[in-house]
C-alpha cells in the first residue's frame, strides 16, 4: 500500500539556519505530494502541495519539489525563524478518493 | 469564513463507554474524512463521507462509525472504547468539485479513554 517516510525529529537549529526535511514515499500510479505544519495543541495546516512531477511547491519561504525519479518531497527553507518551530508531517493523496495518507512527522526547533 | 469547527475540544472517557464526536465542514465543503492521530505520530485515515455515504474506509474495526447528514456535518461514533483509542481526532473537509485536493482541517478533539 501507499506509505510515506519522513526523517525522524527532532531538527534543531538556529534562527537563520538552511533547513532540510527528507520525505520519501511508496505509491501506486501518480500521487499527489503535501507538507502540512501542526503546531503545539492545534490542528494540521497545509503549508505547500504539488501534484504532478517536477511540480515545486512553495509558501511562506519554504520549498518542495515533487521528484519522481527519487519518489522524494523534501521540505527546505533557506532561513528558519523562532515561529517555525513546529511539526511538520510530509503526505500523499493517490488519485481518486482524496484519502490523504501521513508520515510519522518531523519536530523542529528553531532557538533564537 | 468560518473554517472547520470540531466539538468537543477535549473529552474523558472510561474503557467501555461510548462516544460521539462531532464536525461542521468549511463552507461550501462537502466531503468530510476523519483521522485518528496518536501521540507523536502521523494521523491515520479512519473513513470519508460524501453525499451522506461512507466513500472509503481505512484499517479501523467496526467499533469505529460515523454518519454524514445532510448539511455536510458528520458525526464520528467509537463504541465500547479502549485505552488504545485515546488520540487526537481530526476532521478534514474538501469538495469533490475540484481537483484541488484542498483539505482544511478542524483544531480536532482530544480523547482521553481511562
Amino acid at each position: 500500500g501507499d506509505s510515506v517516510t519522513q526523517m525522524e525529529g527532532p531538527v534543531t537549529l538556529s534562527e537563520e539556519a538552511f533547513l532540510t526535511i527528507n520525505c520519501t514515499y511508496t505509491a501506486t500510479g501518480y500521487p499527489s505530494l503535501f507538507w502540512y505544519v501542526q503546531y503545539p495543541g492545534e490542528g494540521l495546516q497545509l503549508l505547500l502541495k504539488a501534484t504532478k512531477a517536477d511540480d515545486k511547491g512553495s509558501n511562506k519561504g519554504f520549498e518542495a519539489t515533487y521528484r519522481k525519479e527519487t519518489t522524494s518531497f523534501h521540505l527546505e527553507k533557506g532561513s528558519v525563524q523562532v515561529s517555525d518551530s513546529a511539526v511538520y508531517f510530509c503526505a500523499l493523496s493517490s488519485t481518486g478518493f482524496q484519502k490523504l495518507v501521513f508520515g510519522t512527522g518531523t519536530r523542529l526547533l528553531v532557538s533564537p | 469564513d468560518a473554517g472547520v469547527t470540531q466539538s468537543p475540544t477535549h473529552l474523558i472517557k472510561t474503557r467501555g463507554q461510548q462516544v460521539t464526536l462531532r464536525c461542521s465542514p468549511k463552507s461550501g465543503h462537502d466531503t468530510v474524512s476523519w483521522y485518528q492521530q496518536a501521540l507523536g505520530q502521523g494521523p491515520q485515515f479512519i473513513f470519508q463521507y460524501y453525499e451522506e455515504e461512507e466513500r472509503q474506509r481505512g484499517n479501523f474495526p467496526d467499533r469505529f462509525s460515523g454518519h454524514q447528514f445532510p448539511n455536510y456535518s458528520s458525526e464520528l461514533n467509537v463504541n465500547a472504547l479502549l485505552l488504545g483509542d485515546s488520540a487526537l481526532y481530526l476532521c478534514a473537509s474538501s469538495t469533490s468539485t475540484t481537483n484541488n485536493y484542498g483539505y482544511t482541517f478542524g483544531s480536532g478533539t482530544r480523547l482521553t479513554v481511562v
